[in-house]
């Protein structure tokens, strides 16, 4: 059972860059696609990007100027970079795998953007 | 981006049908997915290739999908089922609005 934990910081500042990673345990990081995916407090689900073990990439064309996705496979890991970040960017946070559905996901994480 | 549409609230007695639509252009072309999401949790995939469930999923859930509309259709709802629903086309990445079931 693929399972995905996501750490970082929960607080980040106005213009500040947030980073995020997602470790993927269970589970070999070659075998999907790995999304980030974001959703505002009592909004809807929003995806940001993903990333392939090969490193190419695919981000939301609203974002996509702000965004940065990595990934580690030594370490079974793949990271989030936001850029510029404001009050709007304040969500939770969900690292998940992609194969036609989104079938493993973490926990989420919350992150505030706030002074 | 592929826009995909769900009414935004869906009310059911427990015991009876709840049905949640989910419209899209040419949607029935796609196979379609739907996420359960409860309060402060993850979503977790409850249909997936327009009518299959993984495991562990009860087989109260249930999927179709043809033209514009893929439908996810709860049988003998219960209260545990009360949550928000997102519908998802498999090769696109964007959600559904959401649709919130209220089990009264």
């Amino acid at each position: 059972q693929v399972q995905l934990q996501e750490s970082g910081p929960g607080l980040v500042k106005p213009s500040e860059t947030l980073s995020l990673t997602c470790t993927v345990s269970g589970g070999s990081i070659s075998s999907y696609y790995w999304s980030w995916i974001r959703q505002p407090p009592g909004k809807g689900l929003e995806w940001i990007g993903y990333i392939y073990y090969s490193g190419s990439t695919n981000y939301n064309p609203s974002l996509k100027s702000r965004v940065t996705i990595s990934v580690d496979t030594s370490k079974n890991q793949f990271s989030l970079k936001l850029s510029s970040v404001t009050a709007a960017d304040t969500a939770v946070y969900y690292c998940a795998s992609l194969s036609g559905s989104y079938a493993y996901w973490g926990q989420g994480t919350l992150v505030t953007v706030s002074s | 981006s592929y826009e995909l549409t769900q009414p935004p609230s869906v009310s059911v007695s427990p015991g009876q049908t709840a049905s949640i639509t989910c419209s899209g252009d040419k949607l029935g072309d796609k196979y379609a997915c739907w996420y359960q999401q409860k309060p402060g949790q993850s979503p977790v995939l409850v249909i997936y290739q327009d009518s299959k469930r993984p495991s562990g999923i009860p087989e109260r859930f249930s999927g179709s999908n043809s033209g514009n509309t893929a439908t996810l259709t709860i049988s003998g709802t219960q209260a545990m089922d009360e949550a928000d629903y997102y519908c998802q086309a498999w090769d696109s990445t964007d959600f559904g609005t959401g649709t919130k079931v209220t089990v009264l």
